[in-house]
C-alpha cells in the first residue's frame, strides 16, 4: 500500500537561509510525487510534481524538489526563504500501478520563516 | 484562483441535522474529489468520482453520501451532524484519474 511521511510537524527558518521541508513515501512502482501549500484559511495550491525525468523538480514561487529513488524521499527545497513562504506544506504520493486511483496526502508540516 | 468553486463558503448548523456542499470542478476536469481537513487530523480523503462514477473511497462516514451530476459538478451530503464534523470539506479536481489536483477554497463547517 502507498504511504507518505513528512517527519517534522513544524520547520523554522531565518528569511534568507535555504528551507528543507521533509517527505519520505512508500509505494510498489514508481511514484507520482506531489508538492502542495495551504495559506491561512485558503484552499491547497500546486507547487510541483515529480513523474518521470530530471530527478530535480522545479515549481511555483521559486521551489524545487528532488526526487531520490534510493532514499524514497522527495524533499522539498528553497535556496532563500521569505516571510510569505511561511505556511502549511503537504506532500502527496501516488502509485499509477494501483488499481486505486486516490493520491495520498502526508500530514502536513508548518513553515515559519521569521525576519 | 484554481477554477474549482465551492458552496457555501461557511455553514453552521446544529447537531443532528442535514447539509449539502457544492463543488464546480475546473472546465474540462472530469474527476473531483473530496476531503474533510480537521485541526488534528490532517487532510482526508473522502471519496473520488470520476465523470459521474464513483472511483475511490477513502475515511468516509457512513453518513456522508456524494454524487457527481452529468454536468460534472459535485456535491457531499452530510447528514445526522455531529460536533466533530465541523471542519473544513475541500473539493479537489483534475482533467483525469491520478493527475495533479486543483483545490478548491474549501467550506468551513461549524455543527454546534
Amino acid at each position: 500500500a502507498q504511504s507518505v511521511a513528512q517527519p517534522e510537524d513544524q520547520v523554522n527558518v531565518a528569511e534568507g537561509n535555504p528551507l528543507t521541508v521533509k517527505c519520505t513515501y512508500s509505494v510498489s512502482g514508481n511514484p507520482y510525487l506531489f508538492w502542495y501549500v495551504q495559506y491561512p484559511n485558503r484552499g491547497l495550491q500546486f507547487l510541483l510534481k515529480y513523474i518521470t525525468g530530471d530527478n530535480l523538480v522545479k515549481g511555483s514561487y521559486g521551489f524545487e524538489a528532488e526526487f531520490n529513488k534510493s532514499q524514497t524521499s522527495f524533499h522539498l527545497k528553497k535556496p532563500s526563504a521569505l516571510v510569505s513562504d511561511s505556511a502549511l506544506y503537504f506532500c502527496a504520493v501516488r502509485d499509477p500501478y494501483s488499481s486505486a486511483s486516490k493520491i495520498i496526502f502526508g500530514s502536513g508540516t508548518r513553515l515559519s520563516i521569521r525576519p | 484562483d484554481s477554477g474549482v468553486t465551492q458552496t457555501p463558503k461557511h455553514l453552521i448548523t446544529a447537531t443532528g441535522q442535514r447539509v449539502t456542499l457544492r463543488c464546480s470542478p475546473r472546465s474540462g476536469d472530469l474527476s473531483v474529489y473530496w476531503y474533510q481537513q480537521s485541526l488534528d487530523q490532517g487532510l482526508q480523503f473522502l471519496i473520488q468520482y470520476y465523470n459521474g462514477e464513483e472511483r475511490a473511497k477513502g475515511n468516509i462516514l457512513e453518513r456522508f453520501s456524494a454524487q457527481q451530476f452529468p454536468d460534472l459538478h459535485s456535491e457531499l451530503n452530510l447528514s445526522s451532524l455531529e460536533l466533530g464534523d465541523s471542519a473544513l470539506y475541500f473539493c479537489a479536481s483534475s482533467p483525469t484519474i491520478g493527475e495533479t489536483q486543483y483545490f478548491g477554497p474549501g467550506t468551513r463547517l461549524l455543527v454546534l
